[in-house]
């Protein structure tokens, strides 16, 4: 068990709906990453959040929006969604900025029929 | 499992014998590098890491070598076991702040 927290595990949902991913870190973590993984694309970074702040982006949709709470937790904003979009969508947690491995969840497996 | 399907480069072993899996990295500017080891339906889970100021790292049964002047990273696995199989990413702690994965290697060890 890595500590951090993914709801829901499992999604199915229709195209043009929206959905919300949600992630609790481990506890102390400051920084929260989201990725999407694809059958044919590896992991794709998304976004990248410390202590509440956006810190980096990475190729996320514009259809797609990232908060981080002042509880830390995080939320993946997923809407207007496509046939595209279904994907293992995972959130990791990590301490101080650049200094130790990330910890990932068990990830929330999104289906858009 | 989830990553069922997914064309990745594959590296087949048979159980005993050492494994390498290698990987390009895209930034020199990259100081942070790490291996994670993914099993079919879960997250990726840590196995080793390495900073750009060594060339190479040890750990248990496993060994990491960085070659920062082709930027190329190479994860070693010895006697490798059937447990072992999954997916292996290296990942890159950009300097902006993220951690970008390589495209991963499917490993799997015949017993």
């Amino acid at each position: 068990d890595s500590g951090v927290t993914q709801t829901p595990k499992h999604l199915i949902t229709a195209t043009g709906q929206r959905v919300t991913l949600r992630c609790s870190p481990r506890s102390g973590d400051l920084s929260v990453y989201w990725y999407q993984q694809s059958l044919d694309q590896g992991l794709q970074f998304l976004i990248h959040y410390y202590n509440g702040e956006e810190r980096a982006k990475g190729n996320i949709l514009e259809r797609f929006s990232a908060q981080q709470f002042p509880d830390l937790h995080s939320e993946l904003n997923l809407s207007s969604l496509e046939l595209g979009d279904s994907a293992l969508y995972f959130c990791a947690s990590s301490g101080p900025l650049g200094t130790g491995e990330l910890f990932f969840g068990e990830g929330s497996r999104l289906t858009v029929l | 499992g989830e990553n069922v399907g997914l064309h990745l480069p594959t590296l087949s072993v048979q159980e005993g014998d050492n494994s390498i899996i290698n990987c390009a990295y895209s930034n020199s500017a990259s100081d942070y590098f790490i291996w994670y080891k993914q099993e079919s339906g879960k997250g990726p889970q840590f196995i080793i890491d390495i900073r750009s100021n060594m060339d190479k790292r040890q750990g248990q049964r496993v060994t990491v070598l960085l070659n920062k002047t082709v930027k190329h990273l190479s994860l070693q696995i010895a006697a490798t076991q059937p447990g072992d199989s999954a997916v292996y990413f290296c990942a890159e702690n950009m300097v902006q702040g993220d951690m970008r994965f390589g495209a991963g290697t499917r490993l799997t060890v015949k017993p």
